[in-house]
C-alpha cells in the first residue's frame, strides 16, 4: 500500500524560509495535500496539488511536486512564530488519505 | 470553507464504560466520513470509513465490535468506543469531504 515519509523536525529562524519534504510511494495518487496541526487541535488543510501539476503557489506557500521522484515539498516564505506547528503531507489512494508522520516546525525569534 | 464539528471536544470516562463521539458536517452533506486515531506526536491512523446508510469499512487491525460506527444521516457519523480501557485513550479525529477532506477539531478521550 501507499507509504508516506517525512522528516520529523525542522527548526528555522523567524523571517527565513522553511522547506518541508515528503516522499510517497504510490504514483497513482491523484491529489497530494499539506495539513497543519496546532497543539490539541484538528487538522487544517493548507493546500493541495493535483498530480498533473508541478507547482502551486498560494501567498506564502509554494508546493513543488516531482512526480518522477515521488517527492513533494512545502515551502513557507517569511516564516513566522505562528507557523510553529506539525505539518502533515498526505496522499490520496483508494479513496483514502495516507498521512506521513508529520514534521514538527519550530520557529525561533 | 466546509466546517466539520466534533462533540465532545474532550471526555474522561471510567474503564469499562462506553463513550460516543459525534462528527457533523455543518454546511455540506457527506456520504463518506473517516475516523482517525492519533497518538501523541504521531501520525493519524485511519480506523474506518463511515458510509451513510451502510456498514463502515474498517482498516486492518481495528476491532469493529470495539469501535462502533454509525452513519445515520448525510451530516452525522458517530463513533462509540465500547467497554473503554486506558489503552483506548487517544485523540480521535473525523473528516468528511470528497476531493478535499475537512477535519473536525478532534476529541481527546481519557480512560481512567
Amino acid at each position: 500500500g501507499e507509504d508516506v515519509e517525512q522528516s520529523l523536525f525542522l527548526s528555522v529562524r523567524e523571517g527565513d524560509s522553511s522547506v518541508i519534504n515528503c516522499t510517497y510511494t504510490d504514483s497513482s495518487s491523484t491529489y497530494l495535500y499539506w495539513y497543519k496541526q496546532e497543539p490539541g487541535a484538528g487538522l487544517q488543510l493548507l493546500t493541495y496539488i493535483f498530480s498533473n501539476m508541478d507547482m502551486k503557489q498560494d501567498q506564502r506557500l509554494t508546493v513543488l511536486l516531482n512526480k518522477k521522484d515521488k517527492h513533494l515539498s512545502l515551502r513557507i516564505a517569511d516564516t513566522q512564530t505562528g507557523d510553529s506547528a506539525i505539518y502533515f503531507c498526505a496522499a490520496s489512494g483508494g479513496g483514502k488519505l495516507i498521512f506521513g508522520q508529520g514534521t514538527e516546525l519550530s520557529v525561533k525569534p | 470553507g466546509a466546517v466539520v464539528s466534533q462533540h465532545p471536544s474532550w471526555v474522561i470516562c471510567k474503564s469499562g464504560t462506553s463513550v460516543k463521539i459525534e462528527c457533523r458536517s455543518l454546511d455540506f452533506q457527506a456520504t463518506t466520513m473517516f475516523w482517525y486515531r492519533q497518538f501523541p506526536k504521531k501520525s493519524l491512523m485511519l480506523m474506518a470509513t463511515s458510509n451513510e446508510g451502510s456498514k463502515a469499512t474498517y482498516e486492518q487491525g481495528v476491532e469493529k465490535d470495539k469501535f462502533l460506527i454509525n452513519h445515520a444521516s448525510l451530516t452525522l457519523s458517530t463513533l462509540t468506543v465500547t467497554s473503554a480501557h486506558p489503552e483506548d485513550s487517544s485523540f480521535y479525529i473525523c473528516s468528511a469531504g470528497n476531493n478535499e477532506q475537512f477535519f473536525g477539531p478532534g476529541t481527546r478521550l481519557t480512560v481512567l
